[in-house]
């Protein structure tokens, strides 16, 4: 069964460096999004992704962050500098459909900023 | 804002027992999902539920929007302990957002 794939699993990195969090969607899947959970607490949107550009974002999503679909499979976050709150685990999802439908998730990228 | 509200946050259970969790909106949703997140893991889609007054059933698992659709509930019959995990409701958020709000989630333990 096709699956979202992360990679790292797991990234640590110092305060004020830029990480990259790399994810490849679901082969036929149009709709791309980030979302982060913060250690026991409720998933949280972060931005949404469509035909190469950006459709929605949320109030964390500043200008720190950015997303980038290189090519036809991969599917980056870019944090340009990190902060200590951004410790998280970042996961990515995608769907074969529009408006908040179904969506198949990653395992996750567990970001350690310290 | 909106806010997707669960209760219990917590639940444990004895094996075998059946229970009730329930979701709340502060709106009107056009959808409902649910997704299940066992410990270390992510969220795995479960179901989706539409019409105002669905009831979808997944073997040991029933899940109902409510009338209003602004609420849903997650019964579980015979709990087994391959059902601990987190169970979390989302809905899309207001004005047509292509986003899911997430609840806090219910995360169920189960004593063997």
């Amino acid at each position: 069964e096709p699956e979202v794939t992360q990679t790292p699993s797991h990234q640590v990195t110092q305060m004020g460096q830029e990480v990259i969090l790399r994810c490849v969607p679901i082969s036929n899947h149009l709709y791309f999004y980030w979302y982060r959970q913060i250690l026991g607490q409720k998933v949280e949107f972060l931005v949404s992704f469509y035909n190469n550009e950006i459709s929605e974002k949320s109030e964390i999503f500043d200008d720190q962050f950015s997303v980038e679909r290189p090519d036809g499979s991969n599917f980056t976050l870019k944090i340009r500098s990190t902060k200590l709150e951004d410790s998280a685990m970042y996961f990515c999802a995608s769907s074969p459909y529009q408006w908040a439908a179904e969506q198949y998730f990653g395992p996750g990228t567990r970001l350690t900023v310290t | 804002g909106q806010q997707v509200m669960q209760i219990p946050q917590y639940q444990h259970v004895q094996e075998g027992e059946d229970f009730t969790t329930y979701c709340n909106s502060s709106t009107t949703l056009s959808n409902i999902q649910w997704y299940k997140q066992r410990p270390g893991g992510h969220p795995v889609f479960l179901i989706q539920l539409v019409k105002s007054g669905e009831v979808k059933k997944q073997k040991r698992l029933t899940f109902q929007f409510g009338e209003a659709k602004k609420n849903s509930s997650l019964h579980i019959t015979a709990t087994q302990t391959t059902d601990v995990g987190t169970y979390f409701c989302a809905g899309p958020g207001e004005g047509g957002s292509e986003k899911l709000v997430f609840g806090k989630g219910m995360k169920l333990t189960v004593n063997p």
